[in-house]
């Protein structure tokens, strides 16, 4: 059991927009900055948002996250099939460690 | 740009000591947090804890009894220790980079990790 709540899966044609949610609490998201990671089949996570909805150099505008009391969302724009993946998102916990959402798996149909 | 690299024996026999190395290349260890997280087949991520370059550390508290996580500056590594290990510890392990505690910027490629006699 994730201390964070994301839906398992979500799907969406190519060139649209998919909303990935990621509910927390007062604890971990309420009072500390989200995190968003991609990981594409086979491979390692990948940083694709820091402190609610900064990019690191190199992740493409498609990719947005914000944040909201004890809920935080990312925001998937013009889908592409590579953006087939599964999707976490973290935050610090104020039990002093780090927690994940249980994942969710992007399906671009 | 930064690499790790994780290595250790792939299969570990219950009850003993896991033991993993991330080797840092195209970086420092300085000026930056690095945590261990571990990813069971199939299943989500669990954070494991982190060491700031200073030598602080941080555990889960779930496994903190069994955790021992240090750097070696002068070979650019970060040592994971894992005790008593049982079945529900099989995982792949991976080493991040991070600007803060709160954050993994950079991951490793994993290392996959088996539990059996």
């Amino acid at each position: 059991q994730s201390v964070l709540t994301q839906p398992p899966s979500v799907s969406a044609a190519p060139g649209q927009k998919v909303t990935i949610s990621c509910s927390g609490s007062g604890s971990n998201i309420g009072n500390n900055f989200v995190s968003w990671y991609q990981q594409l089949p086979k491979t390692a996570p990948k940083l694709l948002i820091y402190e609610n909805n900064k990019r690191p150099s190199g992740i493409p505008d498609r990719f947005s996250g914000s944040k909201s009391g004890t809920s935080a969302t990312l925001d998937i724009t013009g889908l592409q099939t590579g953006d087939e993946a599964d999707y976490y998102c973290g935050a610090w916990d104020s039990s002093l460690r780090g927690v994940f959402g249980g994942g969710t798996k992007l399906t671009v149909l | 740009q930064v690499q790790l690299q994780e290595s250790g024996p792939g299969l570990v026999k219950p009850s003993e000591t896991l033991s993993l190395t991330c080797t840092v290349s195209g970086g420092s260890i300085k000026n930056y947090y690095w945590s261990w997280i571990r990813q069971p087949p199939g299943k989500g991520l669990e954070w494991i804890g982190y060491i700031s370059y200073t030598g602080g550390t941080n555990y889960n508290p779930s496994l903190k009894s069994r955790v021992t996580i240090s750097v070696d500056t002068s070979k650019n590594q970060v040592s994971l220790n894992l005790s008593s290990v049982t079945a529900a510890d099989a995982a792949v392990y991976y080493c991040a980079e991070g600007l803060d505690h709160r954050r993994f910027d950079f991951w490793g490629q994993g290392t996959l990790v088996t539990v059996s006699s």
